[in-house]
């Protein structure tokens, strides 16, 4: 299972928007509408920020949305702020229990 | 509140195994399927494998298999990574995270494992 492809890096001034897309095969992202989205800030644990595609967990800002066409999933964070530097990864499901992440993007808030 | 908590570090040489432990609290145990994922030094977030804390069944990375073993105990809600033939590429955090229908939730703090000789 080879790992879903992200840019490694984006960047943005605060208050613009920015999209990371995560680009998987038609066995995972083109398949499930299981795509999560982790945000993960130095030294720190990786917390879902997205879930099923578009879902926001209870908290997350709506700054933060997702969506999917075809085998691409994409994660937009609008109005960037300065904590939302960290590392952002997407996973998607894969059949039987089985999960592949992205390979990972370094936001930089300019 | 929901938490699982990690066993702590872990130095190790090159051929041993390492088992690592993660106890859940604040939930039904068996209702939640648990995974493990792994990330070495400067490096993205690898899955390892899945378990069915219900009936222990597993499903393993295709990279891992033969040399990851997933297990839990019921009795003290908690779930084991053990993995064996460890070399230098080995070296990572490992962390265990509640699978809430295919996204994971929480996450444990993390267990570093060192393969070094």
């Amino acid at each position: 299972q080879s790992a879903l492809t992200q840019p490694r890096s984006v960047s943005g001034s605060p208050g613009q928007s920015v999209t990371i897309s995560c680009t998987g095969a038609s066995s995972d992202v083109g398949v499930y509408n299981y795509v999560s989205w982790y945000q993960q800030h130095p030294g720190r644990v990786p917390k879902v920020i997205i879930y099923d595609v578009s879902k926001r967990p209870s908290g997350v800002p709506d700054r933060f949305s997702g969506s999917k066409s075809g085998n691409t999933a994409s994660l937009t964070i609008s109005g960037l702020q300065a904590e939302d530097e960290a590392d952002y990864y997407c996973c998607s499901y894969a059949t039987m229990y089985t999960y592949v992440f992205g390979t990972g993007t370094k936001v930089t808030v300019l | 509140q929901v938490q699982l908590v990690q066993s702590g570090a872990e130095v190790k040489k090159p051929g041993a195994s390492v088992k690592v432990s993660c106890k859940a609290s604040g939930y039904a145990f068996t209702t939640y399927y648990m995974v493990w994922v792994r990330q070495a030094p400067g490096q993205g977030l690898e899955w390892m494998g899945t378990i069915n804390p219900s009936n222990a069944g597993t499903s393993y990375s295709q990279k891992l298999h033969g040399r990851l073993t997933v297990t839990r105990d019921t009795s003290t809600s908690t779930v084991y990574m053990e993995l064996s033939s460890l070399t230098s590429e080995d070296t990572a955090v490992y962390y265990c995270a509640r699978s809430v229908e295919n996204w994971f939730d929480p996450w444990g703090q993390g267990t570093l494992v060192t393969v070094s000789s």
